[in-house]
């Protein structure tokens, strides 16, 4: 069974710093990891994905994200945040098999950018 | 146009009560999902359609029932609502294929109160 770990509930930062959003898994296949993006009380919208290739990816709004197969981790980063990325950043892992795929979801780490 | 859209987008109603919650996605996917948003903000996935036939089907009070009558269409129908059921339901759709990793598009969620 697949599992998604995020580790920060919560992280506040000021507007301009960077921000780190921790993000380790477990599975016993080969995966697919995305991250999604919640804006308050509106659906989730896709940031990035990992389905294979280059090890770092770039996705809208200035994300990037890298995939880490020894330390099973896909940490999600951005080098200057602004007020607008206040949200709820979900960590996912897909697990693809015969009958489709499925979805599991990190418990979701909520970014507060302060003036 | 709204590549997956949701009916209601609020729902109030008592216990007791039957409702169902619509869904819709014009983007040709194949696959169709019902997620549960809690009030912490946890994803957890509820049922899984391809084609019309259910595929997932996870650990959910058989109050629950969802109905495909096409792959465009994925509706969820709840008998005897109770407290606990109170939450945002999110439906969503994927390409059923392995290239597209498991990407999934979101609905933009039903906020359900249960009174």
């Amino acid at each position: 069974a697949q599992s998604v770990t995020q580790l920060d509930s919560q992280v506040p930062v000021f507007e301009e710093a960077p921000v780190e959003l921790r993000c380790n898994y477990s599975s016993s296949v080969s995966v697919y990891l995305f991250w999604y993006v919640q804006y308050p009380n509106q659906g989730l919208q896709l940031l990035l994905k990992y389905l294979s290739g280059s090890t770092l990816v770039k996705g809208i709004n200035g994300f990037e994200a890298e995939f880490n197969k020894s330390q099973t981790s896909f940490h999600l980063r951005k080098p200057s945040v602004h007020i607008s990325d206040t949200a709820e950043y979900f960590c996912a892992v897909s697990e693809w098999w015969a009958a489709g795929n499925k979805l599991t979801f990190g418990g979701g780490t909520r970014v507060l950018v302060k003036p | 146009d709204t590549a997956v859209s949701q009916t209601p987008k609020y729902l109030v109603t008592q216990m007791g009560n039957d409702k169902s919650i619509k869904c819709e996605q014009n983007l040709g996917h194949d696959t169709m999902y019902w997620y549960k948003q809690d009030s912490k903000k946890f994803l957890k996935i509820m049922f899984s359609y391809n084609n019309k036939e259910l595929i997932i089907n996870e650990t959910v009070p058989n109050r629950f029932s969802p109905k495909s009558p096409d792959k465009a269409h994925l509706n969820l129908h709840i008998n005897s609502l109770e407290l606990g059921d109170s939450a945002v339901y999110f439906c969503a759709s994927s390409q059923d294929s392995e290239l597209a990793g498991g990407e999934q598009y979101f609905g933009p969620g039903t906020r359900l109160t249960v009174t």
